[in-house]
């Protein structure tokens, strides 16, 4: 049972670069979000979407693009990359009971130089 | 932008003492409150989800009691172990699909 997967894993990329991340979840959730992690600021939300074909904004989505084709797929977009956007990311999805228990993927190291 | 609070940032306790962190949020409009553990090179993984005010949950040696009215919530570890070392996160769902994150408090358990 794969859960929450994220691709890559790690990737280098050179500022103005541009490059997807892919995060599927096998669990038949509707609601995905893409957080970032960075040293004493905990997880910040960049984008999430309550279901195929929708995306809203979170905290800090300036630099990210976002798409949700398929209900179980979620894609997190860098157009141009940037060192402030060097980081980790995670991936994470939820049903839609209003609890919201949220399950992570792996995380996906990002380095821009 | 709501702003989730938790401290202390970090905490190191000897093996056996008890300990707990608080999470403080400024609005009692929220739908859930959620507390997570984070392990060094492992994604975070929920131990609580918490709805109503005066709720108490326990799991084994850690328990979370939420204060809605006040703005806060306790996460308790007793007789803390060293596989207890790890981030807590502490997360308010504050609409239907929105989930904000604290920063988190990094525990270590000294043997």
């Amino acid at each position: 049972n794969a859960g929450v997967t994220q691709t890559p894993k790690f990737r280098v990329l050179k500022t103005g670069q541009s490059m997807t991340l892919l995060c599927a979840q096998d669990m038949n959730h509707e609601y995905m979000y893409w957080y970032r992690q960075d040293p004493g600021m905990g997880l910040r939300l960049i984008h999430y979407s309550v279901g195929e074909g929708t995306t809203a904004k979170g905290e800090v989505p300036d630099g990210y693009n976002v798409s949700r084709l398929k209900k179980q797929n979620f894609l997190l977009g860098l157009e141009s990359a940037a060192p402030s956007q060097t980081s980790v990311y995670f991936c994470a999805s939820s049903s839609r009971d209003y609890t919201g228990e949220l399950f992570f993927g792996e995380g996906s190291r990002l380095t821009v130089l | 932008i709501l702003n989730v609070e938790q401290s202390p940032q970090s905490l190191h306790v000897q093996e056996g003492d008890s300990t707990n962190f608080t999470c403080s949020f400024p609005s009692s409009n929220f739908y859930a409150l959620h507390w997570y553990r984070w392990e060094t090179a492992k994604s975070p993984e929920a131990l609580f989800v918490m709805t109503l005010n005066g709720d108490e949950k326990k799991k084994g040696r850690i328990s979370a009691t939420l204060n809605t009215k006040e703005g806060y919530s306790y996460l308790y570890i007793k007789g803390s172990q060293p596989e207890d070392s790890a981030t807590y996160l502490c997360a308010l769902k504050t609409s239907y699909d929105k989930v904000i994150f604290g920063p988190g408090t990094s525990l270590s358990v000294i043997p």
